[in-house]
């Protein structure tokens, strides 16, 4: 079965100090590793995939990388609107299987 | 707009009752997917439809759950007899087809469920 851990569960950082999420998982051949953020009351908002170990993407003050066992989410100077619940979830590479499985997230909390 | 539109927004029934939950993907997606979020935990799968194809049921978690989606775009979400476990967010997403990460799934905002 598919494992996906995510550390630390609550981060509160100030304005402008840099920090790295962790999502360690176990998977069965992996399709893609799936970032998330998640506002309060709203639905998980789609930041990048990740297919192979190696592979790193960019987004603002967002970088996710990928090794075989884990991923990290770099946060770099964060603005206090980078407060939210980021979420890492997998795929599977199984023919006709799409579901998501997803770790219970990062909340991370930055002070002005 | 454009994104994933689910309805109502926020559900309170008593234990119970039926309650159907409306979701309507993004227009042109083909791959539609149900998840349940509750307090704490993390998006658990329920169930998948992709096209005409019979429908992933893998994650439903009892047979008082059941889905359908008509016209291979809007699809509707019942649970039957309801019980205080079943509280919790309910969220659609979809994807342009059922496939790769470069398709990814796109999620709307849930409908929060409370069960008296």
């Amino acid at each position: 079965e598919d494992q996906v851990t995510q550390s630390p569960e609550a981060l509160r950082l100030q304005e402008g100090e840099s920090s790295s999420l962790n999502c360690s998982y176990t998977v069965s051949g992996l399709r893609g590793l799936f970032w998330y953020r998640q506002d309060p009351g709203k639905g998980p908002e789609f930041l990048f995939t990740l297919y192979s170990a190696g592979e790193e993407k960019e987004k603002e003050r967002l970088k996710a990388t990928l090794t075989k066992k884990e991923s990290f989410l770099h946060i770099t100077a964060p603005k206090p609107e980078d407060s939210a619940t980021y979420l890492c979830a997998v795929q599977r590479a199984r023919s006709n299987d799409y579901k998501l499985s997803f770790g219970a997230g990062t909340t991370v909390t930055v002070r002005a | 707009g454009a994104g994933v539109s689910q309805s109502p927004s926020n559900k309170v029934t008593e234990k119970g009752k039926d309650v159907e939950l409306r979701c309507d993907p993004i227009s042109g997606h083909t791959a539609l997917y149900w998840y349940r979020q509750s307090l704490g935990q993390g998006l658990e799968f329920l169930i998948y439809f992709q096209g005409n194809s019979a429908p992933d049921k893998s994650g439903l978690p009892s047979d008082r759950f059941s889905a359908e989606r008509t016209g291979g775009s809007v699809s509707t979400l019942t649970i039957q007899r309801t019980q205080q476990e079943d509280s919790a967010v309910y969220l659609c997403a979809s994807s342009l087809t059922g496939g790769a990460g470069n398709q990814p799934q796109h999620f709307g905002d849930g409908t929060r469920l409370s069960i008296l």
